[in-house]
Parts: C-alpha cells; sequence; structure tokens
C-alpha cells in the first residue's frame, strides 16, 4: 500500500455539509479509481480516472457525488450535501498503466455522517 | 463484464490447519485474477495474482491460488494459518485487454481460532 496517500482519513460531516476526500496516487500513475465499502460489504466501485479525464463513473450516484482527477494535484472526491447513508469508508486505488496489473491502494477516507 | 462470487462470508478455522476461500468469476473476455487482504481499518494489500503463465500462483505469507478456466475459479489457499492471518479477503477480477474495470467478491472473513 505504500505510496498511495488519502486524507483525511477520518472525516465527520453533518447532515447536508460537504465532504471533499483527496487521494494521492503512487508515483508514475496516472490511473486512480475510487471505490466504496459499507460495513459487511465489499468494495464497490464507484469512478475510474486518468488525468483530467473521467473513464468511467458508471458506478457513482447521479446526484452529489463528483469525481476529479486534475493535471496538477491529487484526485479529489466531492459529496455534496451529505446524508447518513453516505457514511462509509472510501477507497483509492491507483495503476500504473491499462491492463498492467494490480491496483494499489490507499488507506481509506472514513466517513461519518451525524 | 466481469464478475465476481464469493460464496463464504465467514470462514473459521483453528490455528495450523488448512483453509481454503472459494471464489468463481465469470468473464466474456479472459481475465486477470487478483486476491487481496484487508486487515481491520486499513487499505487492501495485494496477496497475489494471475496475469498468465502457470495456473498455481504463490504469493505473500504463505497464500497460494490456482486457477482454472475450466471451472472459473480462483480458490484461494494456505496449508497451515496462523491468528495474524484473521482478516478480510478479497478475490478480484479485471479483463486483460480492453477493459478496465476490476470487480471486487463480497469478501471472506477468515477468523482463526487459537
Amino acid at each position: 500500500n505504500a505510496g498511495v496517500m488519502q486524507n483525511p482519513r477520518h472525516l465527520v460531516r453533518r447532515r447536508g455539509q460537504e465532504a471533499r476526500l483527496r487521494c494521492s496516487p503512487m508515483k508514475g500513475h496516472s490511473h486512480v479509481y475510487w471505490y466504496r465499502q459499507l460495513p459487511e460489504e465489499g468494495l464497490k466501485f464507484m469512478v475510474y480516472l486518468q488525468k483530467e479525464n473521467i473513464i468511467d463513473e458508471s458506478g457513482m450516484p447521479k446526484e452529489r457525488f463528483s469525481a476529479e482527477f486534475p493535471k496538477e494535484g491529487p484526485s479529489i472526491l466531492r459529496i455534496q450535501q451529505v446524508v447518513r447513508g453516505d457514511s462509509a469508508a472510501y477507497f483509492c486505488a491507483s495503476l500504473q498503466g491499462a491492463n498492467t496489473g494490480e491496483l494499489f491502494f490507499g488507506e481509506g477516507s472514513r466517513l461519518t455522517v451525524l | 463484464a466481469q464478475s465476481v462470487t464469493q460464496l463464504d462470508s465467514q470462514v473459521p478455522v483453528f490455528e495450523e490447519a488448512p483453509v481454503e476461500l472459494r471464489c468463481n468469476y465469470s468473464s466474456s473476455v479472459s481475465v486477470y485474477l487478483f486476491w487481496y487482504v484487508q486487515y481491520p481499518n486499513q487499505g487492501l494489500q495485494l496477496l497475489l495474482k494471475y496475469l498468465s503463465g502457470s495456473t498455481l500462483v504463490k504469493g505473500i505469507n504463505g497464500f497460494e491460488a490456482e486457477f482454472n478456466k475450466s471451472q472459473t475459479s480462483f480458490h484461494l489457499r494456505k496449508p497451515s494459518v496462523h491468528i495474524s492471518d484473521t482478516a478480510e479477503y478479497f478475490c478480484a477480477v479485471s479483463g486483460s485487454s480492453g477493459t478496465y474495470k476490476y470487480i471486487f467478491g463480497t469478501g471472506t472473513r477468515l477468523k482463526v481460532l487459537a
């Protein structure tokens, strides 16, 4: 897991606030994935990005959720107007290039919505 | 599209006993297969992967898995488990060419008993 940095590790928000989760991929990796893990559930794919491009966002809820991976800086997963059901662990993973092998995961950001 | 099934949500086993965690997949294309381990409040760490070549794959911590194309399975085995192997184990699949989505199973919680 060394190298993929996620912050914050823990985030507490009240209903209606915004949550911003950041992910810096491993050095040299240009592909980023976001997954959501709910208690007692597996990892659900949310979005796949390359630098400045969203490749697949089929797992993202249609409203309130957005993601970006700018040319400079980390990838950001943004959740607007959070609700209690958004409470989960959000994991970022990076990949050096398409079909090059395994994903490398960060430690996750745990969002709690009060 | 690919999918992954981990039939066992929990597997209790005594220390030093062998264990097998089952994983079945479906795919219309050739696949890459992975096993990851997740310890509490941590990210996912790669145990082993099958990309091509030998169908018997050895990984870290004494784990191994066998790719069985005819049965579309990739079961994880360890001949003798330790207390420290207690964790959540995830099987994952991705297409080996032209696709980029990594699909995870719902996980198997391995509990090693003293």
